[in-house]
């Protein structure tokens, strides 16, 4: 089992441009966590999805991001004009089905680049 | 809403020395909590969750509901302990996790 997998690792994008970052979650996973982490803090919670479905987006910026978990591929984090601000690390975790105390299984990360 | 606070975001201790690596929550109900860990170009993984009253490497937590703290210690810090640690906490029916700040560990030789 590889692991989560997440591609790019890197991404750099100019002010306006699009980022699509994408997350395989562990075979057998079906829940999807995205987090962001900027300089200095702790990951926040952005968006948790299941297959087809957004069960939770309360920690998504109203403008701007969006997160999909299709049937068939990887879950995708897209930023559509992207500012300076949104530079940052992207991490996705993901869980087999189960409870709040399940463990969730991160990905190495895709750092962010907005020049 | 709920919330985690790792004071140490610097903690240096020498190899042998015990360590204690600091968390306080704030939330009404009943937390799941959880250290993860995040070594040297590693990714960010699992170290212990408060539920499995487990000792990982050496490393214990106990849950202090009466100081909403969940410190993580180790009597004897080896070097290879050296790494980011970040506590979390999940909070009711929800499955995301709320991090702390993390505190960055070096054991000294």
């Amino acid at each position: 089992n590889a692991g989560v997998m997440q591609n790019p690792r890197h991404l750099v994008r100019r002010r306006g441009q699009e980022a699509r970052l994408r997350c395989s979650p562990m075979k057998g996973h079906s829940h999807v966590y995205w987090y962001r982490q900027l300089p200095e803090e702790g990951l926040k919670f952005m968006v948790y999805l299941q297959k087809e479905n957004i069960i939770d987006e309360s920690g998504m910026p109203k403008e701007r991001f969006s997160a999909e978990f299709p049937k068939e591929g990887p879950s995708i984090l897209r930023i559509q004009q992207v500012v300076r601000g949104d530079s940052a690390a992207y991490f996705c975790a993901s869980s087999p089905v189960g409870t709040s105390g399940d463990e969730q299984f991160f990905g190495p990360g895709t750092r962010l680049t907005v020049l | 809403a709920q919330r985690v606070t790792q004071p140490e975001k610097l903690l240096s201790v020498f190899k042998g020395a015990p360590v204690e690596l600091k968390c306080n929550y704030s939330y009404s109900g009943s937390p799941e909590l959880f250290w993860y860990v995040q070594y040297s170009r590693q990714r960010l993984q699992l170290l212990l969750r408060h539920i499995s009253r487990e000792s990982i490497k050496g490393f214990t937590a106990d849950l202090n509901k009466g100081e909403t703290s969940f410190h993580l210690k180790k009597p004897f810090a080896q070097e290879e302990d050296s790494a980011m640690y970040y506590c979390a906490l999940s909070a009711g029916s929800a499955r995301q996790l709320t991090f702390g700040s993390g505190t960055q560990l070096t054991v000294l030789p």
